[in-house]
């Protein structure tokens, strides 16, 4: 099948730093790919759905300075956590569409991030 | 309310046999149903997914089945392999990209 590389999937950094968030599909081109958090106890919460080429679309409630989405390439999507704080300590998960097989969607493994 | 249920907590299975973990569902409008395999101290790993047009999808030891009408699914592991012991969640994603996760079930193969 299909794989959707994320890195790292574990990482921790002070407050007030900033952490980036690799997203790759290595062996298909997507033109969409979505953003995930998981809050305490909850379920994973669409943050972001991200287009090649074009500006994030981010859902209600989240940051757009604060949660920054590059998706320069057909098979790159990157998330930074700008000046992170330790309330953004969470799960992220990233998931990528096949761009020839329509509707098709791959995830990646997730990233820890803990804010100290 | 648990819109993704797991009910078995735990599953004990002898190395080299089958595996089957079991997952239902409450909302028939899921698009996709996801595995993931945690290890204590670690966030969880995907496995493997399904479409809900699909009925099966394999990938090596992992297959996933979906019965629709039934709102169940199901994850066989087959050889069941020692390092295989973690915690299972089974996950579905909604219309709105939404995922939802079952409470897990944690294997444990005796080798």
């Amino acid at each position: 099948g299909a794989v959707v590389s994320q890195h790292p999937s574990w990482v921790i950094c002070k407050s007030g730093t900033s952490v980036k968030i690799e997203c790759r599909s290595l062996d298909f081109q997507a033109t969409t790919m979505f953003w995930y958090r998981q809050f305490p106890k909850q379920s994973l919460m669409l943050m972001a759905t991200s287009n090649e080429g074009s500006k994030a679309t981010y859902e209600q409630g989240v940051e757009k300075d604060k949660f920054l989405i590059n998706h320069a390439s057909l098979t790159l999507s990157t998330l930074t956590v700008t000046s992170a704080h330790p309330e953004d300590s969470s799960f992220y998960i990233c998931s990528a569409q096949d761009r020839l097989r329509t509707g098709e969607l791959f995830f990646g493994e997730g990233s820890r991030l803990t804010v100290l | 309310d648990q819109q993704v249920k797991q009910n078995s907590p735990s599953l004990s299975v002898q190395e080299g046999r089958i595996s089957i973990l079991n997952c239902d569902y409450t909302n028939s409008m899921f698009d996709y149903f996801l595995w993931y395999k945690k290890y204590p101290a670690e966030g969880p790993t995907f496995l493997i997914s399904i479409s809900s047009i699909k009925d099966k999808n394999e990938d090596g030891r992992f297959t996933v089945f979906l019965n629709k009408s039934a709102k169940h699914l199901s994850l066989h592991i087959v050889p069941s392999q020692p390092g295989d012991s973690a915690v299972y969640f089974c996950a579905a994603l909604t219309g709105a990209n939404n995922l939802f996760f079952g409470t897990g079930t944690r294997l444990t193969v005796i080798p």
